[in-house]
């Protein structure tokens, strides 16, 4: 199975703040990665899918970008409600595979 | 109400079994993937197995092949029967709606999502 390897697995920031989230792949998976939010307690959240399109009804501060094994989530400025885990997942082939999380947290 | 309400979880001892079921509403079931997606407590996400809209095509993680069967139903329903069950298998299971993008190839979009359902695996 392709391996999903998020970095950092925690980060703390603030408000206001332009974050980025990295998602590699143990192989190539060309543009075939999603991007999903999590809260405590919640559903996920489709935010991006291939790789770089932006889900209906999702910010514009959200984007996505990557092809191939290395692929990033970058918010452009952090808002409140943003905080939350973060997870990419491939979709190149099965088992689909996550990676294992990034908790955005309030610096 | 376009929505997917899951059912079926609760407390199983270890080599027991337990079927979930996904209920969906407010659209046409039949056109679309479905997928099991779990979580077990306090860790991450992952995917579990996932079935074509005419039910011709399923797929598993490794983990739960043999003992996990996917299947669904003409009354907008789907359904994960697990045999064997196993610690390691506690979780909260959610099901969701893949939007099966076509752009070029196909992408997987999981835009809707049921509220999950805790499965404890544990004499």
């Amino acid at each position: 199975a392709i391996q999903m390897t998020q970095s950092p697995s925690s980060l703390s920031a603030s408000v206001g703040d332009r974050v980025t989230i990295t998602c590699r792949a143990s192989q190539g998976i060309r543009n075939e990665l999603g991007w999903y939010q999590q809260k405590p307690g919640k559903a996920p959240k489709l935010l991006i899918y291939g790789a770089s399109t932006l889900q209906s009804g999702v910010p514009s501060r959200f984007s996505g970008s990557g092809s191939g094994t290395d692929f990033t989530l970058t918010i452009s400025s952090l808002q409140p409600e943003d905080f939350a885990t973060y997870y990419c997942i491939q979709d190149y082939n099965y088992p689909r595979t996550f990676g294992q999380g990034t908790k955005l947290e309030i610096k | 109400e376009v929505q997917l309400v899951e059912s079926g979880g609760g407390l199983v001892q270890p080599g027991g079994s337990l079927r979930l079921s996904c209920a969906a509403s407010g659209f046409t079931f039949s056109t679309y993937w479905m997928t099991w997606v779990r979580q077990a407590p306090g860790r991450g996400l992952e995917w579990v197995a996932n079935m074509r809209g005419d039910g011709g095509l399923e797929y598993y993680v490794d983990s739960v092949k043999g003992r996990f069967t996917i299947s669904r139903d003409s009354e907008n329903s789907m359904y994960l029967q697990m045999n064997n069950l196993r610690a390691e298998d506690t979780a909260v299971y959610y099901c969701a709606r893949d939007l099966n993008i076509e752009i070029g190839g196909y992408f997987d979009a999981f835009d809707l999502w049921g509220q999950g359902t805790m499965v404890t695996v544990s004499s």
